[in-house]
This record gives C-alpha cells, structure tokens and sequence, in this order.
C-alpha cells in the first residue's frame, strides 16, 4: 500500500502476556518513530529510528518496551509482561528525511487492551 | 519541561469559522504542525509553521507567533467532515521529535 500500515490494528492481552506490534512504514522512508496515545490525549513520543539505528528512546516508559527495525524498514514494538496502564493505541510514523523541514506519516494504530 | 496547550472542545455551525489556539514552551523550536485526526484513524497532517506569520491553504490556515509561544489554525467554510480532533504539534531541539498537545475535539452541527 501507499501509507504506513500496522497491525494488528486491535488486540487484546491478558496482564503479564507480552505483544508485539508490527509497523511497515512507506517504502524508502528511513525515519521511523513510534508515539503512545491514551484515549482523549495526544501522541506520546516512544522511540525513533533512522535506517536500523535506535537513535532515541527516550520515550519508552520502561524496560518492559523494545522496539527494533533490523533491517531499516519494517519495525517492531515489543511489550513484555504487559500491565493495563499499557493499554493505548500506538501509533507509527515515517518519514523520507532526516532533517529540515517535512512532516510525519502516520498509519493507523494498534490499539492495545490489557485486561 | 514541555508544555503543549489547546482548548479541549469547540462546537461551531456548518458554514461557519473555527479558530483553535494553541500555546507551547518548548525547551527548543524547530517548526509546528497541525494534523487532523478523526476517531480511531490516522492523525493527517494540516500544516507546518517555522517563521511567524499565517500559511494559508485553502479553507485552513495556520498562523505562528514564536515570540509569544503562540499558533492558531482557522478553518474557514466548516463542512460536517470537519468534526476531528485537531493536533497541535512542536518539533523542539531533537529532529523529528514531535511534542503534542491533548488536541481539540471540533464538533460541527448543521
């Protein structure tokens, strides 16, 4: 497809299952980033990636969340011993630059449930 | 510490203008947006603005003040398919790194 997609784009754990959440970003977009969005809030930053390199992760709440893109496209979050105050929609987005000006592509989300 | 604030809902009448403010202090500013996201879809993105003043396109325009933390997006001619919630969006010292706001829900009735 032409945008960023995600999935699954619902899924349901029961605390202490780990998830993991996969995003393919638009094809030669070497900026990648993940945000975290509570239901009525915005986006919350989580993590960024430039080809494979994690360059800040900053935004990751705890140890319990990994994200990786190995091979500088496709990207995973990875939620270990999920707890309910996980439960959200994650959103991913890319970008063709790395600097400058030019916005991000959002795809659509994964919502996350933690029961 | 980063603080991103916008008005938490509006209402307005089909035909009618919106304006949403938006106030930010940011350690760092390197541009804002606006993205438009409707239930359960993909935030969209509006506008950017990096130099003061308004950026106009078509029925939705943006406009910046750094000296005063300060950005508005107007939309003008509102349609039904404007109800959203509307982001506000600062890139402060990190490339990238998008601080947002709670984004304001935009309720328009006929």
């Amino acid at each position: 497809g032409a945008g960023v997609s995600q999935s699954p784009r619902y899924k349901v754990a029961k605390r202490g299952q780990d998830v993991a959440l996969r995003c393919d970003p638009i094809s030669g977009h070497v900026s990648l980033f993940w945000y975290q969005q509570a239901l009525g809030q915005g986006p919350e930053f989580l993590t960024y990636f430039q080809n494979e390199a994690q360059l800040d992760k900053s935004g990751l709440p705890s140890d319990r969340f990994f994200a990786e893109r190995p091979e500088g496209s496709v990207s995973t979050l990875k939620i270990q011993r999920t707890q309910q105050e996980d439960s959200a929609v994650y959103l991913c987005a890319s970008s063709p630059r790395t600097q400058g000006t030019g916005e991000l592509f959002f795809g659509e989300g994964s919502r996350l449930t933690v029961l | 510490g980063q603080n991103i604030d916008q008005p938490t809902e509006m209402t307005a009448t089909e035909g009618a203008i919106v304006q949403i403010n938006c106030t930010y202090q940011t350690s760092g500013f390197n541009g804002l947006f606006w993205y438009q996201q409707h239930a359960g879809e993909a935030p969209t993105f509006l506008s950017y603005n990096v130099l003061d003043g308004l950026e106009e396109k078509g029925r939705f325009s943006s406009f910046l003040s750094r000296s005063k933390g300060y950005s508005y997006l107007l939309l003008k001619e509102l349609q039904m398919k404007d109800s959203a919630s509307y982001l506000c969006a600062v890139r402060d010292d990190s490339w990238g790194k998008l601080q947002f706001g709670a984004g304001t829900q935009v309720v328009v009735t006929p």
